[in-house]
């Protein structure tokens, strides 16, 4: 059974271009949740999906946007890229709410 | 602040030995969950404790939770150069769906 995997693994952007991520959960899983985590901090909520819609959002602009298909699978997507946005981005999965949160091995972002 | 706080930041120990590292929170909480996560890369799940439980085994692994006093902590015992990692915990609470907010994390260093 494969976990939550995430691509790609390592990206590098320059300022002002887009970049999307992907997601695909654990198997059984309908709940994705996206987090940021900058070099030495904790993960930062961004956003989490389920039945393909947004259902609670973090403190981040909307320049970061989001979407999850009918096989639960889920894509972030960044428009305008700021240095600061450089950080691992990270996906979690889970089969319902409050439950265990599986994690990916994450996506780590580089704005140029 | 929702986020949780950790202590200490770091904690170095020698192999053998037990290591312990403490939550905090501020707010009411459904679960609280610990992971381990190796040189940036994606987290581990370790632990998950309910509120309305006090004490969580797993392995080498003990988590207490006093929520009247808002904490909880994590044993480590009989320490490995393996458990050398950033721990991690996070909540999830009433009326904030299921997201996770972490604390800053503590770096934990076990010397062979």
């Amino acid at each position: 059974d494969a976990g939550v995997t995430q691509s790609p693994t390592h990206l590098i952007k320059t300022r002002g271009q887009q970049v999307t991520l992907r997601c695909s959960p654990k198997s059984g899983h309908d709940t994705v949740s996206w987090y940021q985590q900058a070099l030495g901090q904790g993960p930062q909520f961004i956003f989490q999906y389920y039945e393909e819609e947004e259902r609670q959002r973090g403190n981040f602009p909307d320049r970061f946007s989001g979407h999850q298909f009918p096989n639960y699978s889920s894509e972030l997507n960044v428009n305008a890229l700021l240095l600061g946005d450089s950080a691992l981005y990270l996906c979690a999965s889970s089969p319902v709410l409050n439950t265990e949160a599986f994690f990916g091995q994450g996506t780590r972002l580089t704005v140029v | 602040s929702q986020q949780g706080e950790e202590d200490p930041q770091a904690l170095s120990i020698q192999e053998g030995e037990n290591a312990t590292m403490n939550c905090s929170y501020k707010t009411s909480i459904n679960n609280l969950q610990w992971y381990r996560q190796n040189s940036g890369r994606g987290l581990v799940h370790l632990i998950l404790i309910r509120s309305n439980e006090r004490e969580k085994h797993s392995g080498r692994l003990r988590v207490t939770l006093d929520t009247s006093k808002k904490s909880s902590s994590l044993l480590i015992t009989a320490s490995r150069a393996a458990d050398t990692a950033s721990y991690f915990c996070a909540f999830t609470s009433y009326n904030q769906g299921g997201k996770l907010i972490f604390g800053q994390g503590t770096e934990l260093s076990v010397k062979p």
